[in-house]
């Protein structure tokens, strides 16, 4: 089944350690967002891929940085993780011009910063 | 101002009865989408229903139905004989935004409960 994967499932990390996380898709979609969720909280957008093209969020912290090396991989780097940044990230696809333009989620990892 | 609202934060429900998840949603743009969005314990974010601006259908999905009224700037999420397994966090999104540049702005969600 195409689907929208995410590894892994459960991260945990010093502070200030770098950490990446990694998503993969097979759907072939030419969009990849990240999102960040906290706690009890709606997920918030962090940046997106549209193709190559970088779209960052004004308010994403410089702390996160991102790379999308081919169509079905994108990652999310923490450079120097607080404890403020555990959390749900969750990965998500969509297909531009596609009806609906829906996107589709991966299982999220969880982030745990010690 | 609140681009999308979920006013219910919780909801426990009669397994098998029908259940309504409301949504109010705010924007000027004349084209624009309504999700909504399950997500269990486990975390990963189900894609359940969408319903576009332009469309003059209520949408469904199998037990799913969307209640879009546009004029009241609502778009609540119906589920037809509840199952104990629709315990989750339900989210509602609006997609805005131009080519290439779409967001997607998810409300506070409401946590629904099915009891036995």
């Amino acid at each position: 089944d195409a689907m929208v994967i995410q590894n892994p499932r459960y991260q945990v990390t010093q502070f200030g350690k770098p950490v990446t996380l990694s998503c993969s898709q097979t759907l072939n979609h030419n969009v990849m967002y990240w999102y960040q969720q906290k706690s009890s909280q709606a997920p918030k957008l962090l940046f997106h891929y549209y193709d190559k093209d970088f779209n960052n969020e004004a308010d994403t912290p410089d702390n996160f940085q991102s790379r999308r090396p081919n169509t079905s991989f994108c990652f999310l780097d923490i450079r120097s993780p607080g404890l403020g940044d555990a959390a749900m990230y969750l990965c998500a696809t969509s297909d531009q011009g596609a009806p609906g333009e829906t996107q589709y989620f991966g299982p999220g990892t969880r982030l745990l910063v010690l | 101002a609140q681009k999308i609202t979920q006013t219910q934060p919780g909801m426990f429900v009669q397994e098998k009865e029908a259940v309504t998840l409301d949504c109010t949603y705010d924007t000027s743009d004349p084209s624009y989408g309504l999700f909504w969005y399950k997500q269990p314990s486990s975390g990963e974010m189900i894609f359940l229903i969408y319903q576009g601006s332009y469309d003059q259908q209520n949408a469904t999905e199998g037990r799913y139905s969307l209640n879009f009224q546009k004029a009241r700037k609502s778009a609540n999420l119906v589920i037809s004989a509840s199952q104990l397994g629709d315990s989750a966090m339900y989210f509602c999104a609006m997609r805005e935004g131009n080519f290439g540049n779409e967001k997607l702005t998810f409300g506070t969600g409401t946590r629904l409960t099915i009891i036995p």
